[in-house]
């Protein structure tokens, strides 16, 4: 099965900096990305999400690029705001059964956006 | 077009009841994930259902828990003689096709006195 490994586990910026969080999947045939976004007490949040056809996608302050040779995946948020603080989850698909495939979460970034 | 719906939000139980827990996937969805997140924990895949077929539920506990999502009604995730162990939120997620999660329900926060 996938394999996810997610860092940093904790993440402090403050407030108009970068922030990249990394993830490395064992999967090579894994073709879809994911990275959630989970403020406390909520539900996860699809963010962001890239295929395996394109190696960088953006939108506003969030970008994520994919390295299919290293099989590593990274989230950047740029210009961080307060409201950016939350826990965030890459995850990738695996085979389970047959050809069906569940996805597999990373262990988490907690990010801290600090003023 | 409502998103996913999961009820109830909270749930608490003594040790040794039954649990049940009910997901509505959103409309055209025809794929539901349960995932387990224990406090300060991440998601732990649990079951992958499809309408009356369970596909994957390798990430589920072989005694005491199952789940079905039935022709007509909501999938339900069934735990029987809980225990303090199982305290966590039980996240439900559908989609169009599958595994490509896009939306999750509030989560049922279940509590074991």
């Amino acid at each position: 099965g996938e394999n996810v490994e997610q860092h940093p586990s904790t993440l402090s910026v403050q407030e108009g900096d970068s922030a990249v969080i990394k993830c490395t999947y064992s999967d090579s045939a894994s073709n879809y990305f994911p990275w959630y976004k989970q403020e406390l007490g909520k539900r996860p949040q699809l963010i962001i999400d890239i295929r395996s056809n394109v190696g960088e996608k953006k939108d506003q302050r969030i970008a994520v690029t994919l390295n299919k040779t290293a099989k590593h995946f990274s989230l950047h948020i740029t210009e961080t705001q307060p409201e950016d603080s939350a826990v965030y989850f890459c995850a990738a698909p695996s085979r389970g059964t047959g050809t069906a495939s569940k996805l597999t979460f990373g262990t988490g970034t907690r990010l801290q956006v600090t003023l | 077009n409502a998103g996913v719906m999961q009820n109830p939000r909270h749930l608490v139980r003594r040790r040794g009841q039954e649990a049940r827990l009910r997901c509505s996937p959103m409309k055209g969805h025809s794929h539901v994930y349960w995932y387990r997140q224990l406090p300060e924990e991440g998601l732990k895949f649990m079951v992958y259902l499809q309408k009356e077929n369970i596909i994957d539920e390798s990430g589920m506990p072989k005694e005491r828990f199952s789940a079905e999502f039935p022709k007509e009604g909501p999938s339900i995730l069934r735990i029987q003689q809980v225990v303090r162990g199982d305290s966590a939120a039980y996240f439900c997620a559908s989609s169009p096709v599958p595994w490509e999660v896009g939306f999750f329900g509030p989560g049922t926060r279940l509590t074991v006195l």
